[in-house]
C-alpha cells in the first residue's frame, strides 16, 4: 500500500538556521509530490509540488524541495528560517485512479527559536 | 487565495445531536474531499466526489454521509454525534492540476 513517512514529529530551530524536513514515500511509480503548510487553527496551504522534471523545485515563502528517485525521498528545505514558519509541515503523494487522493504523511511540527 | 468556505468554524454540540458541517467552493471544481485529522496526527480521507451525485467512501471508516447536490457544495452529516466524533474536518476540492484546496476547518467537539 501506498504510504508516506515523515520521521520526524517535532524539530526546534533558531530563527536565521536552515532547515531540512524529511519525507520519504512508498509507491511504485514515479508519484505527484506536495509538501503543505498548516498554520494553528487553519486549513492547509500549498507550498510546492512536484509532477516531473527538474528534480529541485521551488516554492513560496522561500521554500524548496528536492526529489531523489533511488531514495524515495522528497526532503523540504529553507536556508534561513523566520519566526513566521513556525507551523505543521505535511508531506503528501497523490494516488493515480482518477480522483486525485491525496496520502498525508503525520505531519512534522516546527518550532522556531528566536 | 483559495475560495472554500467551511462553516461553522468551531462546534461543541452534545452527544445524539445530528450536524452538518458545510462546505463550499467557488473555483467549480469538480472533485472534492473530506478529511478528518486529530490533534498532532495525519489526514485521513473519509468521502470523495468526482462531481455532482457522486459520492465514495474513503480510506477511514466514518459513521458520517455526505451528498454532492451540486458542484460547489458538498455537505457532511452525522445523524446522532458521539464523543468519539470529536476532531478537526477538512474539507477541500481540486481539478486536473492536481492541487487541492482546502478549508480552514471545522473543529468539532462531542460532550
Amino acid at each position: 500500500a501506498q504510504s508516506v513517512t515523515q520521521p520526524d514529529i517535532h524539530i526546534t530551530v533558531s530563527e536565521g538556521a536552515s532547515l531540512e524536513l524529511r519525507c520519504n514515500y512508498s509507491y511504485g511509480a514515479t508519484p505527484y509530490l506536495f509538501w503543505y503548510v498548516q498554520s494553528p487553527g487553519q486549513g492547509l496551504q500549498l507550498l510546492l509540488k512536484y509532477f516531473s522534471g527538474d528534480t529541485l523545485v521551488q516554492g513560496i515563502k522561500g521554500f524548496e524541495a528536492e526529489f531523489k528517485r533511488s531514495q524515495s525521498s522528497f526532503n523540504l528545505r529553507k536556508p534561513s528560517v523566520h519566526w513566521s514558519d513556525a507551523a505543521e509541515y505535511f508531506c503528501a503523494v497523490i494516488v493515480s485512479g482518477g480522483y486525485n487522493k491525496l496520502i498525508f504523511g503525520a505531519g512534522t511540527r516546527l518550532a522556531v527559536h528566536p | 487565495e483559495a475560495d472554500i468556505y467551511q462553516t461553522p468554524r468551531y462546534l461543541v454540540i452534545g452527544t445524539g445531536k445530528k450536524i452538518t458541517l458545510e462546505c463550499s467552493q467557488t473555483m467549480g471544481h469538480d472533485k472534492m474531499y473530506w478529511y478528518q485529522q486529530d490533534p498532532g496526527m495525519e489526514l485521513h480521507l473519509i468521502h470523495y466526489s468526482y462531481g455532482v451525485n457522486s459520492t465514495e467512501k474513503g480510506d477511514l471508516s466514518s459513521e458520517s454521509t455526505v451528498s454532492r447536490i451540486r458542484t460547489e457544495h458538498f455537505p457532511l452529516t452525522l445523524e446522532s454525534a458521539r464523543p468519539s466524533h470529536t476532531s478537526q474536518y477538512l474539507c477541500a476540492s481540486s481539478e486536473d492540476s492536481l492541487e487541492a484546496f482546502f478549508g480552514q476547518g471545522t473543529r468539532l467537539t462531542v460532550v
